[in-house]
């Protein structure tokens, strides 16, 4: 089974619907991530959480909330879902301390089209 | 402000040949990261960088770390076709409380 799962990996939907997008993870890290990414500009960090009290905002958070249900699990909401959401969106992990910490295990995202 | 640049964005090139992908960032950093995506696929980690000075290599590819020169070169040796993916280099900051990503360098290697 996959250590990051994302759900759903496809979405079609309409403008001014909300929209969530869920992710979950066994790999036991405290440390999780929400990116998009557009073609030509890389990945763009939206919101990340460094443990189940803790939320801070990324580049692109404008639009977009989230919620850490618990360790394991980080929802990324789109409230009104416009048009120029339309894009590919990760969910990564990460662990804390040791030398490799923050080297980041990514789901396998999930595509999402807003009409 | 933490600026990523990689060059070139696309590279199309022969297997059997070798090639350099260069990732320039602006300020200070505490790690850099290399990963790959393959088409329609997620990323998967390649190299941790740690350090200055710092090298890595798996198989064909070989990663490098000039703190100094804020520069990280991913070598890639004799390509063959299945090294043909996005290669994404990501630059970390302040203790992991920020990583920036550069826009990916697109690879085809020609069989």
């Amino acid at each position: 089974d996959a250590d990051v799962t994302q759900t759903p990996r496809n979405r079609i939907t309409k403008t001014g619907k909300r929209i969530m997008l869920e992710c979950s993870q066994t790999k036991g890290h405290d440390r999780m991530y929400w990116y998009r990414q557009d073609p030509g500009l890389g990945l763009r960090l939206i919101y990340y959480s460094f443990d189940v009290k803790d939320i801070n905002k990324g580049e692109i958070s404008d639009g977009y909330s989230v919620s850490r249900q618990a360790q394991a699990k980080f929802s990324l909401s789109l409230e009104s879902a416009i048009p120029n959401q339309t894009a590919l969106y990760f969910c990564a992990t990460s662990a804390r301390g040791g030398l490799s910490y923050n080297e980041q295990f990514f789901g396998p995202g999930t595509r999402l089209t807003v009409l | 402000e933490l600026k990523v640049e990689q060059n070139p964005l696309f590279l199309s090139m022969q297997e059997g040949k070798n090639y350099t992908i260069y990732c320039n960032y602006s300020t200070t950093s505490d790690r850099l990261y290399w990963y790959r995506q393959d088409p329609g696929k997620s990323l998967e980690s390649l190299f941790v960088l740690l350090s200055n000075g710092a090298v890595k290599q798996e198989g064909r590819l070989m990663a490098s770390l000039d703190t100094k020169a804020r520069l990280s070169t991913l070598h890639i040796t004799a390509a063959v076709h299945d090294l043909s993916a996005t290669y994404f280099c990501a630059v970390e900051r302040d203790g992991g409380f920020k990583t920036i990503f550069g826009a990916g360098t697109r690879l085809f290697v020609k069989a």
